[in-house]
């Protein structure tokens, strides 16, 4: 059963940081590209960002670029969110998610909600 | 960037019945890279449709998935009671990958 468990959300003050995790099983997770995705409040999902199996390769939107960081640690399954320079607008749930060829997502987390606020 | 809009926002509909969602695109996506999400209130999405019309595992066949281009549909022909939820669609043509509003579906 492939299972995906976010952690590492909370409260925290604008430019603050924060790290997130995403512990995975029941697929290889060394072969798979894996992705983050949010929702504000009452809101629809944002791409956040990507990383490729070997962890060399990154994406991000214009939104979370030079602040946001993806990376993974293949022997221990689990991926990774660092969210520096935070905002009242990063305020969200943020999932991890396994990233399908060419693009879609096939399997989501729990979600770890994220509140940005003084 | 492309814009996906879905209509209509809510649809109110009885169990039974069949459901229509649209998801219209500002620009031709490409090879019809586009996927239909279910999210129920306190969960996580799950994937029902990609490529435009293949379901995903799992998925009972009353969902089905049509469109090319601009303009695409999610049909659920026979409405079950856990099927109300909010139904998202998500473009992979191109980057950024993006998704619709959502479109609430209702008793």
């Amino acid at each position: 059963e492939v299972q995906l468990l976010e952690s590492g959300g909370g409260l925290v003050q604008p430019g603050g940081s924060l790290r997130l995790s995403c512990a995975v099983s029941g697929f290889t997770f060394s072969s798979s590209p894996m992705s983050w995705v949010r929702q504000a409040p009452g809101r629809g999902l944002e791409w956040v960002s990507t990383i490729n199996s070997g962890g060399a390769g990154t994406f991000y939107p214009d939104s979370v670029k030079g602040r946001f960081s993806i990376s993974r640690d293949n022997s221990r399954n689990t991926l990774y969110l660092q969210m520096n320079s935070l905002r009242a607008e990063d305020t969200a749930v943020y999932y991890c998610a396994k990233w399908a060829s060419p693009g879609y997502y096939d399997y989501w987390g729990q979600g770890t909600l994220v509140a940005v606020s003084s | 960037e492309i814009v996906l809009t879905q209509s209509p926002g809510t649809l109110s509909l009885s169990p039974g019945e069949r459901a229509t969602l649209s998801c219209r695109a500002s620009q031709s996506v490409s090879s019809g890279y586009l996927a239909w999400y279910q999210q129920k209130f306190g969960q996580a999405p799950r994937l029902l449709i990609y490529g435009a019309s293949s379901r995903a595992t799992g998925i009972p066949d009353r969902f089905s998935g049509s469109g090319s281009e601009t303009d695409f549909t999610l049909t659920i022909s026979r409405l079950e009671p856990e099927d109300f939820a909010v139904y998202y669609c998500q473009q992979y043509g191109s980057s950024p990958r993006t998704f619709g509003q959502g479109t609430k579906v209702e008793i």
